[in-house]
């Protein structure tokens, strides 16, 4: 399977606090994105990392992408209670007409 | 704003009912897709349409049927509802196949 797998499955941190989550995929990617589902919601889009960029910011959203390890992190700096929701990677990983393939997603929890 | 609308938020059918579940975008966008979302399972794509009248199988067509006439309204169909079915169901849109994809908030299902 192309799906990316992200890691931690949960995630439960006090505000103020930082938040790293991780993916992993196994076969090489044009780019990797990183969305947010609220509870109950449809998807939102955070950032977007193609295969030959390593990092990117957005906000308090940093993104990493390791190639050579073929996994990504998304970082989330001094987090607040708003930053509640599951967090998906998406692996687009070339070709023609070449579908995004969706991880399961981790549950991140932000305690006030 | 890119904006994506699902029909309804939540819709409750019978077992053997022929369900439509409409998705419109406001972008011009050439790509759009149906997703279903089940607990452990992540986003999983049913089909995809890269034009009018242009669609193709994702990764569980089975029991699923789209339509697009035109470029802005991409429909799903339940030939047959099932109590499998019962999911949430996403539709999203993207300029590319492998380019930030913008999702609708989602029609919750229940097919009694």
């Amino acid at each position: 399977s192309q799906q990316g797998e992200e890691d931690p499955q949960a995630l439960s941190i006090q505000e103020g606090e930082n938040a790293t989550m991780n993916c992993s995929y196994k076969t090489s990617i044009n780019n990797l994105q990183w969305y947010r589902q609220n509870s109950g919601r449809g998807l939102v889009h955070l950032i977007l990392i193609r295969s030959n960029e390593r990092e990117k910011h957005s906000g308090r959203l940093r993104v990493t992408l390791d190639t050579s390890k073929k996994s990504s992190s998304l970082l989330i700096t001094a987090s607040r209670a708003a930053d509640t929701a599951s967090y998906f990677c998406a692996t687009s990983h070339g070709g023609a007409n070449s579908k995004l393939t969706f991880g399961k997603g981790i549950t991140l929890s932000v305690r006030p | 704003d890119v904006k994506v609308t699902q029909s309804s938020r939540y819709l409750v059918k019978r077992t053997g009912e022929k369900v439509f579940l409409e998705c419109v975008q406001d972008m011009d966008h050439e790509n759009m897709f149906w997703y279903r979302q089940d607990p452990g399972l992540g986003l999983r794509l049913i089909y995809f349409s890269y034009d009018v009248k242009m669609k193709e199988k994702g990764d569980i067509p089975e029991g699923y049927s789209v339509s697009r006439e035109k470029k802005e309204r991409f429909s799903l169909i339940l030939e047959s509802a099932s109590t499998n079915q019962t999911s949430m169901y996403l539709c999203a849109s993207s300029p590319q196949v492998t380019d930030t994809q913008y999702f609708g908030p989602g029609t919750r299902l229940t097919v009694l």
